[in-house]
Order: C-alpha cells, then structure tokens, then sequence
C-alpha cells in the first residue's frame, strides 16, 4: 500500500499552461516536502510545508499543505519548458524516515 | 551551503568487479542515506545512518555494504553486481530522520 498517492503520474503539456500536481495520504505528516529531479540529476528540495493550510509561492509555483497535513498540491502558472521534471512529493512523520510519492513526470513542449 | 557531493557521476562495471561509491556533505547533517532510482520511478531506501550507525538496511542484498568513516562521509561498495542493479545511486543527508533531506547528483551505474 503507497502511503502517499501522487497524481497524475505523468503530465504532457503546452508552455503557457497552468498545471496542479496532488499529494494525498490518509496519515498526519508532520511536514511534507516537494522535489524536482531533472534526468539523470538527484531531486532538488523545492519546498517544506509544516503547518496545516499553509502556502507557499515560489515564483510561478505554488505548494498549499492541507489544513489536516494529510494532502499537498503544486500548482504550477504559466508553464515554461524548464519546468519539465519528475516531481517528487515526501511526507515525513516524526522521526520516521520520510515516504516518498510516485512522482509526476511533467513534459512541457514549446 | 547546502551540498551533498557524489563521485564518480559514472560507473561502468563488470559482474565481477569490486568498486566503490563515495558521498559526502559538510552540512553538519547527522543522518545519511542511500537510495536507488530507477527512470521515472521515486528513490527506493537502501540504508540509513543515523549518527554514524547504521540504523535502516531496507533488506538490500549483501553485494552492496555501506560505510560511514565519519559523519561527513558514506560509502556503498559494491561487488559481484548484477545487470539488474544498473539505475541512478543517489545521497541524501538531513539533519536528522524525519527532517528534510538534501540529495546529491547521483551516481550512474550500470554493470556489464
């Protein structure tokens, strides 16, 4: 059983597009965590979200934590083709070594 | 600083083969990991250090055997591979368990 169900599991779209990644768990995290992993690259931390309905902009990215922190999602503005990757999300419970979601991979074509 | 450094980047090997893979970080992190991805998959937990013992062996098979000299430093050494265990080998380091973990770029391996 996935203790973190990430969907959808693969994204294909134009650049200019809007776009929104999911994270959902029937478990508290104590915090979550969302990652980009380009090819053949190691995933780089994005974001840490903690508290619940908390949200977070990084530029055209947007990560919301749900109000139980059971539940993530990334939006994504306007996409440009730099933002093509494989999105991991992570959610960590305490000490717990945190569980990783089955990623998204997102294409975004010119 | 928030680097967590990997050699080699690429590996060649052969099934008999003995080599090593190294990682280190300067973070100040006491908890240290090793995953295995394979394409578009996540990382899957290998082995966990948590102040330099190791705390997590997620039933990874003996060919590999990790090493933590110190606690900036991990290795996985790898002999009598198979095919199979070609895939990216990626660090990680946190703080502690449970914390976020930084990764580093991976070592591509594939065994010949």
């Amino acid at each position: 059983t996935q203790l973190l169900e990430q969907s959808p599991q693969f994204l294909s779209i134009q650049e200019g597009e809007n776009l929104t990644v999911y994270c959902n768990s029937s478990s508290v995290f104590s915090s979550l965590q969302w990652y980009r992993q380009e090819p053949g690259e190691g995933p780089v931390l994005l974001v840490t979200v903690v508290t619940g309905g908390e949200v977070k902009k990084l530029k055209r990215l947007t990560f919301q934590f749900g109000d139980a922190r059971k539940d993530s999602s990334l939006h994504i503005t306007a996409a440009q083709t730099g933002d093509t990757g494989l999105y991991l999300c992570a959610g960590a419970r305490g000490s717990y070594i945190p569980t990783f979601g089955r990623g998204t991979s997102l294409i975004v074509h010119p | 600083d928030t680097e967590v450094t990997q050699t080699p980047k690429h590996l060649v090997m052969g099934m008999t083969n003995k080599k090593s893979l190294k990682c280190e970080q300067h973070m100040g992190h006491r908890a240290m990991y090793w995953y295995k991805q394979k394409a578009k998959k996540p990382p899957e937990l290998m082995f966990v250090y948590s102040y330099e013992k190791l705390s997590i062996n997620e039933s990874v098979p003996s060919r590999f055997s990790p090493e933590c000299p110190n606690s900036s430093l991990l290795n996985l050494h790898l002999h009598a591979l198979q095919p199979e265990d070609s895939a990216l080998y990626l660090c990680a380091s946190s703080q502690g368990t449970g914390y976020e973990q930084y990764f580093g770029p991976g070592t591509r391996l594939t065994v010949t």
